[in-house]
């Protein structure tokens, strides 16, 4: 049972222009939100977070927006970099545990 | 943010043998952390939570008696796999909370021959 879903494995875009990473969520006892970034061989590296009190969080380049009705998240990254290829990860939080979604690897193309 | 570190950050061991990973949150003190397992291309898969000073909570389908878990401070965290066989070969991340937040370590690569 995947509480946490990220539907697309894979995402190209182009330098300059916006990434969108999307993830899905079934548990409705979740109410932290939580995006990660990792490289082959690292460990994941916390970028945003998100309360389930908010419906959006900017930081930077990055900004993640909630929908509890929808049970959906995303995150948005603008401009896109070429070091911001990796593989990204969303998390979610109810009990203190982390449940994670499958993740979406991200290719900005120069 | 906050920092994490793992040690080693990779170890080849023989099949029977056991190994000890270590897991240190470096400028904070963390009563829980967490241990997991990523295979190649897929999630991180939470293996058990370990709380400073008490026992560690496993999650279902992983033997407590082969991934022995120590947390006897607040900046550190053991994951000892005990007699490793090929399969236990992974990579062990462990992540350190910090109020809402984890905080992952690099990771360890284990391979077992």
């Amino acid at each position: 049972d995947q509480q946490v879903k990220q539907n697309s494995p894979s995402l190209s875009v182009q330098e300059g222009r916006i990434s969108i990473l999307n993830c899905d969520y079934t548990n409705s006892m979740f109410d932290y939100f939580l995006w990660y970034k990792k490289y082959p061989a690292e460990g994941p590296t916390f970028l945003i977070s998100i309360s389930s009190i908010k419906d959006k969080n900017e930081d930077g380049r990055f900004t993640v927006f909630l929908n509890k009705s929808a049970k959906h998240l995303s995150l948005h990254i603008v401009p896109s970099q070429p070091g911001d290829s990796a593989v990204y990860f969303c998390a979610a939080s109810g009990t203190g545990k982390l449940i994670f979604g499958q993740g979406t690897t991200l290719q900005v193309k120069p | 943010g906050a920092v994490v570190s793992q040690h080693p950050s990779w170890v080849i061991c023989k099949s029977g043998t056991s190994v000890k990973i270590e897991c240190r949150s470096l400028d904070f003190q963390a009563t829980t952390m967490f241990w997991y397992r990523q295979f190649p291309k897929q999630s991180l898969m939470l293996m058990a939570t370990s709380n400073e000073g008490s026992k560690a909570t496993y999650e279902q389908g992983v033997e407590k008696d082969k991934f022995l878990i120590n947390h006897a401070s607040l900046t550190l965290s053991t994951l000892t796999v005990t007699s490793a066989h090929p399969e236990d070969s992974s990579f062990y991340i462990c992540s350190a909370r910090d109020g809402r937040e984890q905080y992952f370590g690099p990771g360890t690569r284990l391979t077992v021959t």
